[in-house]
């Protein structure tokens, strides 16, 4: 069963627009989500992350929504750029638990930014 | 070197081949994961290392064997492999046991089965 659903799966998105992409868990004990950015020939690399805390956070472009009752969050890019080109995966944890910080991965989106 | 690294980046090897992956993080981390990364599958969490001792075995075929020396090196040992185990094998570390989740991953090993 997937514990993080990730959605679209691909993306174009215009030089200059909001890219946005969304995830939803279920299990409720989840307390720590990342988001992960992946260019080709490379490992994913921690790009933002928010604890459920507060509702939003931002880094510069890039901002994640927090929805704890529905049990969704999500990854806006905004001013997108042909460099944020890559997959981004969403991911989840619950701090406690018996694998400290085994992280559940959405199946990625496909992000690609015309010039 | 910075970062977690991982080598071989490519291995090309025969189904009845034995062949190692190892991965090394410079971070002072304290946990340590195997991934593996699919075409059109999301990131399979494989073995979980805390302080060298495994915590987890997410179900894995015994042709996948992990060793964990100590807190800063990881090894893959590889064995009798079939062509649906081609995928990118990527290492990660994490400080957990302090409280910080954030994992680091290696750039991978892309290995290919023939």
């Amino acid at each position: 069963q997937q514990q993080v659903k990730q959605s679209p799966q691909s993306l174009i998105v215009q030089k200059g627009g909001i890219s946005i992409i969304n995830c939803a868990y279920e299990n409720t004990a989840f307390d720590y989500f990342p988001w992960y950015q992946q260019f080709p020939g490379k490992g994913p690399a921690l790009l933002i992350a928010i604890r459920p805390d507060v509702s939003e956070k931002k880094e510069g472009r890039f901002t994640i929504s927090f929805n704890k009752s529905a049990k969704q969050f999500s990854l806006h890019i905004m001013d997108s750029q042909p460099g944020d080109s890559a997959t981004y995966f969403c991911a989840a944890t619950a701090r406690r638990g018996s694998t400290l910080g085994r992280l559940y991965f959405g199946r990625g989106t496909q992000l690609t930014v015309w010039p | 070197e910075t970062g977690v690294t991982q080598t071989p980046r490519h291995l090309v090897m025969g189904m009845t081949n034995k062949k190692s992956l190892k991965c090394e993080q410079h971070l002072g981390h304290n946990a340590m994961y195997w991934y593996k990364q699919s075409a059109k599958k999301p990131l399979e969490l494989m073995f979980v290392y805390n302080f060298k001792e495994q915590t987890e075995n997410n179900s894995v075929p015994s042709r996948f064997s992990p060793e964990c020396p100590n807190s800063s090196h990881l090894f893959l040992h590889l064995h009798t492999l079939q062509p649906e185990d081609s995928a990118l094998y990527l290492c990660a570390s994490s400080q957990a046991l302090t409280g910080q989740y954030e994992q680091y991953f290696g750039p991978g090993t892309r290995l290919t089965v023939t």
